[in-house]
């Protein structure tokens, strides 16, 4: 099915240790986002890319990094993990158009991920 | 400061039992406001665009409306299977970026 797809569902990391999450879409998707939800804060948004080979800040991208070396991938990397990012992370595409996004942005299932 | 701010945090019905979730923003320069359905362990599902005030759409049960400063969600004789957190996002300026809010989470009883 097409969709985004979200690798690992779950992962426990030591404090200070690296990671990266992948996000692959097959919908040919310009844009894509990585997000964290947590409790009582809502969806906010980490990093964004408007294209392959392009990254921009979201709200909160302190401790995070990324790349988008193909259209269809959106790595999340952690150099070093800190408790404080233990949360649900989500990746999400869209369109470019924005009326093209009329049938949503579309989100993968998500990463739980655990600092301890 | 850009904001949107869902209300009823929670919110239980009875089967059958009608009511209405809302989502207020203050981003100038609206470019879409979204509702999403979100189970638990999974992704935010898209539900409903509106671009307009006036605007309204409807799928089964579910009935979303826009305002220039909120939207509502209407859900019409709601079944335990509508039992969810519903997230409201607004897309505005230059950009495709999304602010959610923090959700309504909806438990109907049989």
């Amino acid at each position: 099915n097409a969709g985004v797809t979200q690798t690992p569902k779950f992962r426990v990391l030591k404090t200070g240790q690296s990671m990266t999450l992948l996000c692959a879409q097959d919908m040919n998707h310009e844009y894509m986002y990585w997000y964290r939800q947590d409790p009582g804060m809502g969806l906010r948004l980490i990093h964004y890319s408007v294209g392959e080979g392009t990254t921009a800040k979201g709200e909160v991208p302190d401790g995070y990094n990324v790349s988008r070396l193909k259209k269809q991938n959106f790595l999340l990397g952690l150099e070093s993990a800190a408790p404080s990012q233990t949360s649900v992370y989500f990746c999400a595409s869209s369109p470019l158009s924005p009326r093209g996004a009329d049938g949503g942005y579309t989100f993968g299932s998500g990463t739980r991920l655990t600092v301890v | 400061e850009d904001q949107v701010t869902q209300s009823p945090e929670a919110l239980r019905l009875q089967e059958g039992e009608s009511s209405s979730l809302n989502c207020s923003y203050t981003v100038s320069g609206l470019r879409g406001l979204f509702w999403y359905r979100q189970d638990p362990g999974k992704g935010p599902e898209f539900l409903f665009t509106l671009y307009s005030a006036g605007e309204e759409k409807e799928k089964e049960r579910l009935k979303a409306t826009l305002t220039k400063k909120e939207s509502f969600l209407h859900i019409t004789a709601p079944k335990p299977e509508d039992s969810a957190t519903y997230l409201c996002a607004v897309r505005w300026g230059a950009t495709n970026k999304l602010i959610f809010g923090t959700g309504t989470l909806l438990a109907v009883q049989p």
